[in-house]
């Protein structure tokens, strides 16, 4: 069964400085798609970055970026140069690629609770 | 740029009474999705639609029911609400082909007491 696993409930970072945030993946699917949203304390949530299975590259976004590492089933999200606004509650996701209608849903993780310190 | 909005941000509802979230985009979506949000559990899917009148059960969909008459309108529908229905919900939306991003509302805070 497919499963997001973020391991990490809270991190502190110092503003400027990069942070690392960790997501794994279980998937038997060879094609499916990962995201990274952000969740103010406003309750929005904001798409930030994504990555295809097929993907060669990792994927940037800006400050974004999302280290994958398809054999670990790993996709963690690495902002750099931290700002006091990044912090926030963020979910890693995955989302399988099987056609039908049936199962191109969004799974999500439990997320990670960023807080940048001046 | 993608809208979706969610009719009401904040709802507090009485234990049985029968609540109505509304969701709507206007980028033509196929693909509407409505998600529970609890701490410590992350996103709970309850219900999608991948067309007009069709829905699938997600997750967590017992206590809950769904409309979707026009493509752009997707509805929660809670028939008694009860208390352990406290939560944030959220609706997305996204278009049918697979890779496609999924883009959420702001929410919908709902207190049943």
């Amino acid at each position: 069964a497919q499963k997001i696993t973020q391991t990490q409930p809270g991190m502190f970072v110092q503003e400027k400085e990069a942070v690392t945030l960790d997501c794994t993946y279980d998937t038997s699917d060879q094609s499916y798609g990962l995201f990274w949203y952000k969740q103010p304390s406003s309750g929005e949530m904001i798409f930030l970055i994504y990555q295809g299975s097929y993907d060669e590259q990792n994927a940037t976004e800006g400050r974004y970026s999302l280290n994958f590492q398809k054999a670990r089933k790993s996709a963690n999200l690495v902002i750099s140069a931290s700002q006091l606004g990044d912090s926030a509650m963020y979910f890693c996701a995955m989302r399988e690629f099987s056609y039908g209608g049936a199962t191109n849903k969004l799974i999500f993780g439990t997320g990670t609770l960023l807080a940048v310190q001046p | 740029d993608v809208k979706v909005t969610q009719s009401s941000r904040y709802l507090v509802k009485r234990t049985g009474e029968k609540v109505f979230l509304e969701c709507v985009q206007d980028m033509d979506h196929e693909n509407m999705f409505w998600y529970r949000q609890d701490p410590g559990l992350g996103l709970r899917l309850i219900y999608f639609s991948y067309d007009v009148k069709m829905k699938e059960k997600g997750d967590i969909p017992e206590g809950y029911s769904v409309s979707r008459e026009k493509k752009e309108r997707f509805s929660l529908i809670l028939e008694s609400a009860s208390t352990n229905q406290t939560s944030m919900y959220l609706c997305a939306s996204s278009l049918g082909t697979p890779g496609n991003t999924i883009y959420f509302g702001e929410g919908s805070w709902l207190t049943v007491v």
